[in-house]
């Protein structure tokens, strides 16, 4: 069974500093990775997804995120965060062997103190 | 840009009521789902569909039911709401799976309180 785990309930980085939202899964197959961003009172936005290539994927907002299969993680990382930053971020899976869904995992917030 | 509609940002429905959300996608897309969002618990997928008048039950379906007979929009409904049904709802859809197009697009959300 696909699941994903994010460690952290709440991050908080000041303004500047670089950022990592942390992100471990388990799929059988070759996962499909997805990073999302919620702001309050907001559906989900897509930030930047990992399907095959490059291990480090660039995304919207400065945003990047590391697959490394070894350690089934997908780190959320931005070199220097900004307060704009704050908001509710979810990692998810899906698996490349035909289903359709993606498994969220629980949310980490992240607070970006000025 | 794909454009998810949900047809309420807030409704306030009282126990017992059948309650409708509706979810519309303009950019053709063959899936689509409805979630519910509950602090702590992330998003819980309650039912999908691959398809006009086809629907695949979620992690949560029970006290739900979900209508889709046109490809744009697919109909979330609690048949007779209760309490523990307040909650945020949030629908999405996306593309048939194919090399990168598992992402998933969601509407902004309609927060349901059932009194």
């Amino acid at each position: 069974a696909q699941s994903v785990a994010q460690p952290e309930d709440q991050v908080n980085v000041a303004e500047g500093n670089p950022l990592t939202v942390k992100c471990t899964y388990s799929v059988s197959g070759n996962p499909y990775l997805f990073w999302y961003v919620q702001y309050p009172n907001r559906g989900l936005q897509f930030l930047l997804k990992y399907i095959t290539g490059d291990n480090l994927v660039k995304g919207s907002y400065g945003f990047e995120a590391e697959f490394n299969k070894s350690q089934t993680s997908f780190h959320l990382k931005k070199p220097s965060a900004l307060v704009s930053d704050s908001a509710l971020y979810f990692c998810a899976v899906s698996s490349g062997e035909g289903d359709d869904k993606i498994i969220f995992g629980k949310g980490t917030r992240l607070h970006i103190l000025p | 840009d794909v454009k998810v509609t949900q047809s309420s940002r807030y409704l306030v429905k009282r126990t017992g009521e059948k309650v409708f959300l509706e979810c519309v996608q303009d950019m053709d897309h063959e899936n689509m789902f409805w979630y519910r969002q509950d602090p702590g618990l992330g998003l819980r997928l309650i039912y999908f569909s691959y398809d006009v008048k086809m629907k695949e039950k979620g992690d949560i379906p029970e006290g739900y039911s979900v209508s889709r007979e046109k490809k744009e929009r697919f109909s979330l409904i609690l048949e007779s709401a209760s309490t523990n049904q307040t909650s945020m709802y949030l629908c999405a859809s996306s593309l048939k799976p194919g090399p990168g197009s598992r992402e998933q697009y969601f509407g902004p959300g309609t927060r349901l309180t059932v009194t």
